[in-house]
Protein backbone atom coordinates (compact mmCIF):
# COMPACT_ATOMS: atom_id res chain seq x y z
CA UNK A 1 0.00 0.00 0.00
CA UNK A 2 1.81 3.38 -0.98
CA UNK A 3 -1.04 5.69 -0.30
CA UNK A 4 -2.61 7.64 -2.76
CA UNK A 5 -0.37 10.01 -5.02
CA UNK A 6 -0.79 13.25 -6.78
CA UNK A 7 0.76 15.33 -9.21
CA UNK A 8 1.57 18.27 -8.86
CA UNK A 9 1.55 19.37 -5.50
CA UNK A 10 1.60 23.05 -6.16
CA UNK A 11 0.56 24.58 -9.17
CA UNK A 12 0.02 28.75 -10.04
CA UNK A 13 -1.48 29.24 -13.26
CA UNK A 14 -2.94 32.64 -14.92
CA UNK A 15 -6.64 33.27 -15.59
CA UNK A 16 -7.60 31.86 -18.30
CA UNK A 17 -5.14 29.18 -18.97
CA UNK A 18 -5.74 25.10 -18.71
CA UNK A 19 -4.47 22.95 -15.77
CA UNK A 20 -4.54 19.38 -15.26
CA UNK A 21 -3.72 17.56 -12.24
CA UNK A 22 -2.88 13.48 -11.92
CA UNK A 23 -4.05 10.97 -9.26
CA UNK A 24 -2.81 7.73 -8.57
CA UNK A 25 -5.08 5.39 -6.47
CA UNK A 26 -3.80 2.55 -4.11
CA UNK A 27 -3.84 -0.25 -6.66
CA UNK A 28 -6.27 -2.34 -5.39
CA UNK A 29 -8.92 0.69 -5.12
CA UNK A 30 -12.20 0.58 -7.57
CA UNK A 31 -13.89 3.70 -5.99
CA UNK A 32 -11.86 6.84 -7.08
CA UNK A 33 -12.99 10.42 -5.56
CA UNK A 34 -12.12 14.56 -6.81
CA UNK A 35 -12.93 16.99 -4.21
CA UNK A 36 -12.23 20.40 -3.48
CA UNK A 37 -11.15 22.27 -0.23
CA UNK A 38 -10.92 26.12 0.60
CA UNK A 39 -9.50 27.30 3.49
CA UNK A 40 -11.88 26.58 6.44
CA UNK A 41 -14.33 24.20 4.71
CA UNK A 42 -14.52 20.66 4.96
CA UNK A 43 -13.82 18.46 1.23
CA UNK A 44 -16.90 19.44 -1.25
CA UNK A 45 -17.68 16.40 -3.42
CA UNK A 46 -16.90 16.68 -7.23
CA UNK A 47 -17.13 13.39 -9.11
CA UNK A 48 -16.89 10.09 -8.26
CA UNK A 49 -15.74 7.01 -10.85
CA UNK A 50 -16.28 3.30 -10.06
CA UNK A 51 -13.46 1.72 -12.25
CA UNK A 52 -13.37 3.95 -15.73
CA UNK A 53 -16.88 4.76 -15.53
CA UNK A 54 -17.82 8.14 -14.06
CA UNK A 55 -21.13 7.36 -11.87
CA UNK A 56 -21.87 11.08 -10.08
CA UNK A 57 -20.51 14.71 -10.93
CA UNK A 58 -21.53 17.29 -8.76
CA UNK A 59 -24.18 19.77 -10.27
CA UNK A 60 -22.14 22.56 -8.45
CA UNK A 61 -19.41 21.61 -11.19
CA UNK A 62 -18.99 23.76 -14.46
CA UNK A 63 -18.89 22.70 -17.78
CA UNK A 64 -15.07 24.03 -17.52
CA UNK A 65 -14.21 20.90 -15.22
CA UNK A 66 -13.86 17.00 -16.78
CA UNK A 67 -12.36 13.95 -15.23
CA UNK A 68 -11.30 10.94 -16.66
CA UNK A 69 -10.10 7.68 -15.52
CA UNK A 70 -8.80 5.58 -18.62
CA UNK A 71 -8.34 1.66 -18.02
CA UNK A 72 -9.88 2.36 -13.96
CA UNK A 73 -6.15 3.27 -12.90
CA UNK A 74 -5.02 6.65 -12.62
CA UNK A 75 -7.36 9.59 -13.12
CA UNK A 76 -6.87 13.13 -14.08
CA UNK A 77 -8.93 16.31 -13.48
CA UNK A 78 -8.70 19.05 -15.78
CA UNK A 79 -9.76 22.68 -15.64
CA UNK A 80 -10.02 24.78 -18.63
CA UNK A 81 -10.23 28.48 -18.79
CA UNK A 82 -9.12 29.00 -14.87
CA UNK A 83 -10.98 31.65 -12.71
CA UNK A 84 -10.21 32.83 -9.47
CA UNK A 85 -12.56 31.32 -7.81
CA UNK A 86 -10.93 28.06 -8.92
CA UNK A 87 -8.27 28.39 -6.86
CA UNK A 88 -8.45 25.81 -3.92
CA UNK A 89 -6.77 22.40 -2.67
CA UNK A 90 -8.05 19.53 -5.50
CA UNK A 91 -8.02 16.17 -2.82
CA UNK A 92 -8.39 12.56 -4.57
CA UNK A 93 -9.49 9.66 -2.44
CA UNK A 94 -9.50 6.10 -3.71
CA UNK A 95 -11.68 3.11 -1.51
CA UNK A 96 -12.53 -0.53 -2.00
CA UNK A 97 -16.37 -0.69 -3.25
CA UNK A 98 -18.08 -1.74 0.17
CA UNK A 99 -20.17 0.79 1.20
CA UNK A 100 -18.23 0.40 5.30
CA UNK A 101 -14.57 1.25 3.26
CA UNK A 102 -13.14 4.43 4.53
CA UNK A 103 -11.52 6.97 1.85
CA UNK A 104 -7.75 7.16 1.37
CA UNK A 105 -6.60 10.66 0.41
CA UNK A 106 -3.89 12.15 -1.17
CA UNK A 107 -1.67 14.88 -0.30
CA UNK A 108 -3.67 17.17 -2.78
CA UNK A 109 -3.02 19.76 -5.66
CA UNK A 110 -2.87 23.28 -4.20
CA UNK A 111 -4.11 25.36 -7.14
CA UNK A 112 -3.57 29.08 -7.46
CA UNK A 113 -4.91 31.40 -9.87
CA UNK A 114 -3.53 34.69 -10.69
CA UNK B 1 -26.71 17.93 2.19
CA UNK B 2 -23.88 19.05 3.54
CA UNK B 3 -23.81 18.08 7.61
CA UNK B 4 -23.66 20.31 10.38
CA UNK B 5 -20.46 20.32 12.77
CA UNK B 6 -20.77 22.17 16.25
CA UNK B 7 -18.69 23.72 17.87
CA UNK B 8 -16.35 24.90 15.31
CA UNK B 9 -13.68 25.21 17.46
CA UNK B 10 -12.16 23.82 20.76
CA UNK B 11 -9.42 24.22 22.78
CA UNK B 12 -8.34 21.86 25.61
CA UNK B 13 -5.64 21.23 27.92
CA UNK B 14 -4.03 17.58 27.98
CA UNK B 15 -6.58 15.56 29.52
CA UNK B 16 -9.19 17.04 28.93
CA UNK B 17 -11.79 15.72 27.35
CA UNK B 18 -14.09 16.99 24.36
CA UNK B 19 -17.07 16.14 22.28
CA UNK B 20 -17.98 17.38 18.88
CA UNK B 21 -21.10 16.69 16.93
CA UNK B 22 -22.42 16.05 13.36
CA UNK B 23 -26.39 15.96 12.50
CA UNK B 24 -27.88 15.66 8.74
CA UNK B 25 -30.94 16.87 7.69
CA UNK B 26 -31.27 13.67 5.64
CA UNK B 27 -31.05 10.11 6.74
CA UNK B 28 -27.83 8.32 6.89
CA UNK B 29 -26.27 5.53 5.40
CA UNK B 30 -22.83 5.95 7.56
CA UNK B 31 -21.19 8.30 9.56
CA UNK B 32 -17.52 8.65 8.60
CA UNK B 33 -14.80 10.58 10.80
CA UNK B 34 -10.96 12.04 9.82
CA UNK B 35 -9.10 13.91 11.08
CA UNK B 36 -6.49 16.83 8.88
CA UNK B 37 -3.44 18.36 10.35
CA UNK B 38 -2.30 21.36 8.89
CA UNK B 39 -1.15 21.38 5.23
CA UNK B 40 -1.63 17.43 4.94
CA UNK B 41 -4.18 15.21 3.52
CA UNK B 42 -7.41 14.22 5.78
CA UNK B 43 -6.96 10.70 7.73
CA UNK B 44 -9.74 8.11 8.37
CA UNK B 45 -10.25 7.50 12.21
CA UNK B 46 -13.82 5.21 11.98
CA UNK B 47 -16.82 4.51 10.51
CA UNK B 48 -20.43 4.30 12.07
CA UNK B 49 -22.79 2.11 10.16
CA UNK B 50 -25.75 1.13 12.20
CA UNK B 51 -28.19 2.88 14.72
CA UNK B 52 -26.68 3.32 18.47
CA UNK B 53 -23.48 1.53 17.23
CA UNK B 54 -20.27 3.20 19.13
CA UNK B 55 -16.80 2.55 18.19
CA UNK B 56 -13.24 3.45 19.59
CA UNK B 57 -10.07 4.17 18.29
CA UNK B 58 -7.76 4.56 21.33
CA UNK B 59 -9.02 7.50 23.47
CA UNK B 60 -10.84 8.72 20.73
CA UNK B 61 -14.60 6.93 20.36
CA UNK B 62 -18.11 7.57 18.39
CA UNK B 63 -21.54 7.04 18.21
CA UNK B 64 -23.96 6.74 15.70
CA UNK B 65 -27.65 7.65 16.50
CA UNK B 66 -29.53 6.38 13.31
CA UNK B 67 -33.04 7.80 14.42
CA UNK B 68 -31.86 11.40 14.98
CA UNK B 69 -29.31 11.48 12.36
CA UNK B 70 -26.90 12.45 14.32
CA UNK B 71 -23.11 11.14 15.35
CA UNK B 72 -20.85 12.42 17.97
CA UNK B 73 -17.19 11.89 18.26
CA UNK B 74 -15.60 12.01 21.65
CA UNK B 75 -11.94 12.62 23.14
CA UNK B 76 -10.86 11.49 25.84
CA UNK B 77 -7.93 12.22 28.15
CA UNK B 78 -6.90 14.14 25.13
CA UNK B 79 -3.39 14.12 23.70
CA UNK B 80 -1.26 16.97 22.08
CA UNK B 81 -1.30 14.32 19.09
CA UNK B 82 -5.09 14.92 18.62
CA UNK B 83 -4.90 19.17 17.52
CA UNK B 84 -5.99 19.55 14.38
CA UNK B 85 -9.44 19.53 12.18
CA UNK B 86 -12.01 16.84 12.64
CA UNK B 87 -14.66 16.61 10.31
CA UNK B 88 -17.86 13.98 9.87
CA UNK B 89 -18.63 12.75 6.64
CA UNK B 90 -22.38 11.71 6.13
CA UNK B 91 -23.26 9.38 3.28
CA UNK B 92 -26.52 8.76 2.28
CA UNK B 93 -25.91 6.24 -0.36
CA UNK B 94 -23.19 3.17 -0.15
CA UNK B 95 -20.55 5.65 -2.07
CA UNK B 96 -21.08 9.09 -1.63
CA UNK B 97 -19.70 11.49 1.60
CA UNK B 98 -20.51 14.81 2.06
CA UNK B 99 -18.54 16.34 4.92
CA UNK B 100 -19.01 19.35 7.51
CA UNK B 101 -16.94 22.25 7.63
CA UNK B 102 -14.71 21.06 10.57
CA UNK B 103 -13.79 21.53 14.16
CA UNK B 104 -10.82 22.30 15.01
CA UNK B 105 -9.07 21.11 18.08
CA UNK B 106 -6.18 22.79 19.61
CA UNK B 107 -4.76 20.45 22.58
CA UNK B 108 -2.48 23.13 24.85
CA UNK B 109 0.30 21.40 27.33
Amino acid sequence: DTGVSQDPRHKITKRGQNVTFRCDPISEHNRLYWYRQTLGQGPEFLTYFQNEAQLEKSRLLSDRFSAERPKGSFSTLEIQRTEQGDSAMYLCASSLTTGDSPLHFGNGTRLTVT
Amino acid sequence: QQPVQSPQAVILREGEDAVINCSSSKALYSVHWYRQKHGEAPVFLMILLKGGEQKGHEKISASFNEKKQQSSLYLTASQLSYSGTYFCGTGHNDYKLSFGAGTTVTVRA
